[in-house]
């Protein structure tokens, strides 16, 4: 079946641009995690989603970014005035259920953002 | 959620089994045990995970100890395609995996 799908699977742009990365989760997966990866360097976990909702925002790195999902399905992680340290991969997930329903997360294999 | 310790390399033959240890000694009654691997230039592939029984899938073979404090994830049969970075963590409530250096495994022809 479809895993998670993530556009574009590449962008560059230049610094100060704003940027929009896609994410369409598994069919029916309720929940929707967005982390970033830089080069070399381990997951960190920027949003979740259970729903609409995104119940904590503090993993957002600062306030240019910004995250939304409609209708339970597709989401969009903004990057506004963006600066090279935005240069990473962004990672998709999604999983079944909440948190703690032990439902393992499925990724997609990202948006590789470089900010000249 | 617990600190997990993986060796951070491991080669093995193609066609032979691939055992990769973890440590996760301050694991707490209700955290799973999750394995991920991830691919250069993709992103994290689910593999397995359990909670205290062995655990098979079409991938893989978890084993963790009575106790809970290790596991070994078990690739029966190693091909070239396996070569990746082998994660293991251990999750409970909290709404990210946390990831760690995990273990490179190159399966060698």
């Amino acid at each position: 079946g479809a895993g998670v799908s993530q556009s574009p699977s590449n962008k560059v742009t230049e610094k100060g641009k704003d940027v929009e990365l896609r994410c369409d989760p598994i069919s029916g997966h309720t929940a929707l995690y967005w982390y970033r990866q830089s080069l070399g360097q381990g997951l960190e976990f920027l949003i979740y989603f259970q729903g609409n909702s995104a119940p904590d925002k503090s993993g957002l790195p600062s306030d240019r970014f910004s995250a939304e999902r409609t209708g339970g399905s597709v989401s969009t992680l903004t990057i506004q005035r963006t600066q090279q340290e935005d240069s990473a991969v962004y990672l998709c997930a999604s999983s079944p259920g909440p948190p703690g329903s032990n439902q393992p997360q499925h990724f997609g294999d990202g948006t590789r953002l470089s900010i000249l | 959620d617990a600190k997990t310790t993986q060796p951070p390399s491991m080669d093995c033959a193609e066609g032979r089994a691939a055992n990769l240890p973890c440590n996760h000694s301050t694991i707490s009654g209700n955290e799973y045990v999750y394995w991920y691997r991830q691919i250069h230039s993709q992103g994290p592939q689910y593999i397995i995970h359990g909670l205290k029984n062995n655990e098979t899938n079409e991938m893989a073979s978890l084993i963790i100890t009575e106790d809970r404090k290790s596991s070994t994830l078990i690739l029966p049969h190693a091909t070239l395609r396996d070569t990746a970075v082998y994660y293991c963590i251990v999750a409970g409530s909290a709404r990210q995996l946390t990831f760690g250096s995990g273990t490179q495994l190159t399966v060698l022809p």
